[in-house]
């Protein structure tokens, strides 16, 4: 199975921030690479798609680059509405796998 | 729009099965695969397998092989997900969702409060 490792597992950043999250896979998965945004009581929404593509509807202050094992989700500029954890997923084989999570905490 | 309704909370013993259901609308419920996860409380996002909801094919994650049995039935547009032989560690929130054509998945259900205790 491919192993997802995120970091940092937890930040806090006030509203206007840049926050950068990473996600590190065991092996290359090319592009194969989304972005969830989970908060409280909900289910995860869908936020990048193949590394760097935006889901229709996610506002554009989220990014996402890499390819092969090493990839990052941007936010570039924090908004209130911006907490909950965040995973990594790769889809380039089975077993799909997720990144532990990082928890973002509005200051 | 596209949305997944599923069924509502469980209490099952140890050594129980568990049957969640999942009901698609908004779209063509035979053109997408659906997904399992499920996520213990405070945990991350575990993948279960997957389902071909127009031909009935399957693929499990090997930790639930033989334990798990993923069905549907089209003209309710309904996907299901049985898990057997429960032990306390399946308590957990268990989510189905389409999977796109990229493999990402979007949108998923509401999740399915699965608790497991004598």
């Amino acid at each position: 199975d491919i192993q997802m490792t995120q970091s940092p597992s937890s930040l806090s950043a006030s509203v206007g921030d840049r926050v950068t999250i990473t996600c590190r896979a065991s092996q290359s998965i090319s592009a194969y690479l989304n972005w969830y945004q989970q908060k409280p009581g909900k289910a995860p929404n869908l936020l990048i798609y193949a590394a760097s593509s935006l889901q229709s509807g996610v506002p554009s202050r989220f990014s996402g680059s890499g390819s092969g094992t090493d990839f990052t989700l941007t936010i570039s500029s924090l908004q209130p509405e911006d907490y909950g954890n965040f995973y990594c997923q790769q889809n380039y084989n089975t077993p799909l796998t997720f990144g532990g999570g990082t928890k973002v905490e509005i200051k | 729009q596209v949305q997944l309704v599923q069924s509502g909370a469980e209490v099952k013993k140890p050594g129980a099965s568990v049957k969640v259901s999942c009901k698609a609308s908004g779209y063509s419920f035979t053109s997408y695969d659906i997904y399992w996860v499920r996520q213990a409380t405070g945990q991350g996002l575990d993948w279960m397998g997957w389902m071909n909801p127009h031909n009935g094919n399957t693929g499990y994650a090997q930790r639930f092989q033989g334990r798990v049995t993923m069905t549907r039935i089209t003209s309710v547009s309904t996907a299901y997900l049985e898990l057997s032989s429960l032990r306390s560690e399946d308590t957990a929130v268990y989510y189905c969702a389409r999977a796109l054509p990229t493999r990402a998945v979007d949108p998923w259900g509401q999740g399915t409060l699965v608790t497991v205790s004598s």
